[in-house]
């Protein structure tokens, strides 16, 4: 069964703190991708990488970097969280030109 | 630029009462089109996709789209609600400049009454 997991279902931060986001998927998928979930405004893609060690900014990268040094495994790090960085982080992951993305269960992160 | 639109936020049936969503979106050639699911809490789950072929698509739990190019729209539906279908939808196409990448609708979120 494809599985795609991420390290914490809720974090608490306060400003100024890096934050590490992990996701892992074992499914050997090629594109992997990093959404934050707003009210109101839907799924906002960050980054995704295509490949190890490959990345390419989405629509809202500002205050977001990545990190994928193992195919499984994808990295979204905030270097210095704000309190608008306040969100629910969604992890997923495609095979090369399947298109169906796999979600996991989402990280809620709320930064004091 | 790429767009999907979902112009109900928010959505209120009777349980047994059929249901339609609706989604319309901006794109040159045939698109890759889905419909996610997701429940309180949780992340999205696959209902169901278009790529070609037939223009009628089914899914999981009974769901089904209709692609109609002509008013590029992508609208889900279901004959019979059930309580346990409660939850937010959200339609997605692939993007122009590259597939792999999803553009996801604001969702729409479904509230069922007994």
């Amino acid at each position: 069964d494809v599985k795609v997991t991420q390290s914490s279902r809720y974090l608490v931060k306060r400003t100024g703190e890096k934050v590490f986001l992990e996701c892992v998927q074992d499914m050997d998928h090629e594109n992997m991708f990093w959404y934050r979930q707003d009210p109101g405004l839907g799924l906002r893609l960050i980054y995704f990488s295509y490949d190890v060690k490959m990345k390419e900014k989405g629509d809202i990268p500002e205050g977001y970097s990545v990190s994928r040094e193992k195919k499984e495994r994808f990295s979204l790090i905030l270097e210095s969280a704000s309190t608008n960085q306040t969100s629910m982080y969604l992890c997923a992951s495609s095979s090369l030109a399947n298109h169906e993305q796999f979600f996991g269960p989402g990280t809620r992160l709320t930064v004091l | 630029a790429q767009s999907v639109t979902q112009p109900d936020i928010h959505i209120t049936v009777s349980e047994g009462a059929s249901l339609e969503l609706r989604c319309n979106y901006s794109y040159g050639a045939t698109p890759y089109l889905f419909w996610y699911v997701q429940s309180p809490g949780q992340g999205l789950q696959l209902l169901l996709k278009y790529f070609s072929g037939d223009t009628l698509v089914q899914g999981i739990k009974g769901f089904e789209a209709e692609f109609k190019r002509s008013q590029s729209s992508f609208n889900l539906r279901k004959p019979s609600v059930h309580w346990s279908d409660a939850a937010e939808y959200f339609c997605a196409v692939g993007a122009e400049e590259n597939t792999d990448k999803l553009i996801f609708g604001t969702g729409t979120r479904l509230q069922v009454f007994p």
